[in-house]
């Protein structure tokens, strides 16, 4: 199936511990996004990149860290999680950017962290 | 920049009822505009999108949604509501971000519940 599929779907973790989040889409996408939904369902962008390029690093504390090693991956690496960052992530990729515009985005169906 | 309101945090409508979600967008230039539904513990899914090509734009699932400059809206509406439809729906706008760069912005969600 064609599809941004992430791994894993659940993570439940204690507070300090380093986490990380895969995601690989199959789409042939050139773009991929990491996206925090929070409790109150409001969907932020963190992070963005184009053939392995960040483009969009939206004010997210360093302890946040994307790695594309390719265009069809982005993995998203946590530091020392906190209560705070118990949220949605959500992956999410597009066609290139001159025809992404007005395309909409594939999203996967998300990772629910818990910082316990 | 732009930015999408979403009137409504909940609406509730009995099966067989119109459905009307409501969205309105701030911008100067024509908007690149999206609805996504997100189903309990799923991703979002793109329902539909304004590219400027037709103000009325048919979607997934019988909804339809219709750009009004004039009133710098982008509606849903489905005519007759299923018990199936009960989901989160979040408008979203494609917009240049402070960075210069160019993401979907969404906005807080309309959590539609359907009763028998």
């Amino acid at each position: 199936d064609t599809a941004v599929s992430q791994t894993p779907k659940y993570l439940v973790t204690q507070m300090g511990n380093d986490k990380s989040i895969k995601c690989e889409q199959n789409l042939g996408h050139d773009t991929m996004y990491w996206y925090k939904q929070d409790s109150k369902k409001f969907l932020k962008i963190m992070f963005s990149y184009n053939n392995k390029e960040l483009i969009i690093n939206e004010t997210v504390p360093n302890r946040f860290s994307p790695k594309s090693p390719d265009k069809a991956h982005l993995n998203l690496h946590i530091n020392s999680l906190e209560l705070g960052d118990s949220a949605v992530y959500f992956c999410a990729s597009s066609p290139p950017r001159k025809t992404g515009y007005n395309t909409g985005y594939t999203f996967g169906s998300g990772t629910r962290l818990t910082v316990v | 920049a732009q930015s999408v309101t979403q009137l409504g945090s909940h609406v509730s409508v009995s099966e067989g009822a119109l459905v009307l979600l409501r969205c309105n967008y701030s911008s100067s230039v024509p908007p690149y505009l999206f609805w996504y539904v997100q189903y309990p513990n799923q991703g979002l899914q793109l329902l539909l999108k304004y590219t400027s090509a037709a103000t009325l734009v048919k979607g997934i699932n019988g909804f339809e949604a219709e750009f009004k400059k004039s009133e710098t809206s982008f509606h849903l509406t489905k005519p007759s509501a299923h018990m199936s439809d009960a989901a989160e729906y979040f408008c979203a706008v494609s917009e240049v971000l402070d960075t210069g760069r160019r993401a979907l912005t969404f906005g807080s969600g309309t959590r539609l519940q359907v009763q028998p």
